[in-house]
């Protein structure tokens, strides 16, 4: 079975530019994740989908960040225009709705730095 | 507010040796507790979730967690570290019935042969 994919896997952008981040999950997995990981912390959730829909975002940055999930299958999240703050790693994870088995299944991320 | 603790930032055991990693958590109600482990330039992978029932869980790759109420912590242990297991771990709490992950800090496992 294939992984979750994820790209670019790194990214070197100046401050002030937009970037986007691309996201395959595993089939059939209907809820996906996109996480931030600022080096030296854990995950932090930005913004859930089922299917093409959004069931969480209240930690998503909406004046700068966007994502979205057309035909429920692949996703981008976007960040214009960036801050040195943003420098992180991106992970999407996907998993399958309605089990609460928590096991979601991650990418490889994409990291990001901005200069 | 959901969160979750784990004390120690890095930490160092010589191969062969056991292994234990802490973590504690902060909830209203009973937690959903996972580790996971995210291996260099990989995603996170899933070690072991607890629900309910029996506090000691298996997981895999011979790792083990202990659910203690009383102490609110989910510590994760392994008796014998291989050179593998180098990595950075986490744990995790998840409000039941979500499906939403609130991950620590990490843990980093450094190992000498």
């Amino acid at each position: 079975e294939a992984g979750v994919a994820q790209s670019p896997r790194y990214k070197i952008i100046e401050k002030r530019q937009s970037v986007a981040f691309w996201c395959n999950p595993i089939s059939g997995h209907a809820t996906l994740y996109w996480y931030q990981q600022i080096l030296g912390q854990g995950p932090k959730l930005l913004i859930q989908f089922q299917n093409n829909g959004v069931v969480d975002d209240s930690q998503l940055p909406k004046d700068r960040f966007s994502a979205e999930r057309l035909k429920g299958v692949d996703s981008t999240l976007k960040i214009q225009p960036a801050k040195l703050e943003d420098s992180a790693v991106y992970l999407c994870a996907s998993s399958l709705p309605g089990t609460y088995s928590y096991e979601q299944y991650f990418g490889p991320g994409t990291r990001l730095t901005v200069t | 507010a959901q969160s979750v603790t784990q004390p120690d930032i890095h930490i160092t055991v010589s191969e062969g040796a056991s292994l234990e990693l802490r973590c504690n958590y902060s909830y209203g109600a009973t937690p959903y507790l996972f580790w996971y482990v995210q291996s260099p330039g990989q995603g996170l992978q899933l070690l072991l979730k607890y629900f309910s029932g029996d506090t000691l869980v298996q997981g895999i790759k011979g790792f083990e967690a202990e659910f203690k109420r009383s102490q609110s912590s989910f510590n994760l242990r392994k008796p014998s570290v291989h050179w593998s297991d180098a990595a950075e771990y986490f744990c995790a709490v998840g409000p039941p019935d979500t499906d939403k992950l609130i991950f620590g800090t990490g843990t980093r496992l450094q190992v000498f042969p």
